[in-house]
């Protein structure tokens, strides 16, 4: 079950912005980094952004992390067609003493 | 380029066992910690394992634990997933994924995955 907790949609037009809330913690998003990942249709999860707010060699500068105590978020802007994906954020829970995935938000873009 | 390559699933009964295998290349394998994480059909990714570069940690989700055992074999560069008395619920596409960090595992991602392997338990 997940412990971190996103909508399960979200949506906007090309060139807009799209911001996704996860949820946590003290024992997870509030003691440790926070990661997010991007599946694509069909294909295995990507890392968008590591250490919060991080983004890996190659990731569009478009994607940005942030974290504030218990809670982060991602945030698209210039929304674009191949943005259309499903997103989740992940930290490791030091209660459970394991990984811990958010429940994973649908981007929609019209 | 890091490449990391998922094998072993197929369909069994339950009680039935399995064991994956993720074959790695293009880093330095023994030196990072390794994970699986599942994703059920149309659900979400749930963690499953992890073990530390050397092999001697290993963590296991409450859902898995005392079923399921990671292991590696460094001089092979393949990381495994043995999995016994398996239930319909551990229906999922198992990813092998390379994890990235320092220190201790809240510093820890996942940096890499495999494409994945399938897993059905059925009757």
């Amino acid at each position: 079950q997940s412990v971190l907790t996103q909508p399960p949609s979200a949506s906007g037009t090309p060139g807009q912005r799209v911001t996704i809330s996860c949820s946590g913690s003290s024992s997870n998003i509030g003691s440790s980094i926070l990661h997010w990942y991007q599946q694509l249709p069909g294909t295995a999860p990507k890392l968008l952004i590591y250490s919060d707010n991080q983004r890996p060699s190659g990731v569009p500068d478009r994607f940005s992390g942030s974290k504030s105590g218990t809670s982060a978020s991602l945030a698209i802007s210039g929304l674009q067609s191949e943005d259309e994906a499903d997103y989740y954020c992940a930290a490791w829970d030091d209660s459970l003493n394991g990984y811990v995935f958010g429940t994973g938000t649908k981007v929609t873009v019209l | 380029e890091v490449e990391l390559l998922e094998s072993g699933g197929g369909l069994l009964q339950p009680g039935g066992s399995l064991r994956l295998s993720c074959a790695a290349s293009g880093f330095t394998f023994s030196g990072y910690a390794m994970a699986w994480v599942r994703q059920a059909p149309g659900k979400g990714l749930e963690w499953v394992s992890c073990i530390v570069n050397g092999g001697g940690i290993t963590y296991y989700a409450d859902s898995v634990k005392g079923r399921f055992t990671v292991s590696r074999d460094n001089s092979k560069n393949t990381l495994y997933l043995q999995m016994n008395s398996l239930r319909a619920e551990d229906t999922a596409i198992y990813y092998c994924a390379k994890l990235r960090g320092a220190v201790t595992w809240s510093n820890y991602y996942f940096d890499y995955w495999g494409q994945g392997t399938m897993v059905t338990v059925s009757s």
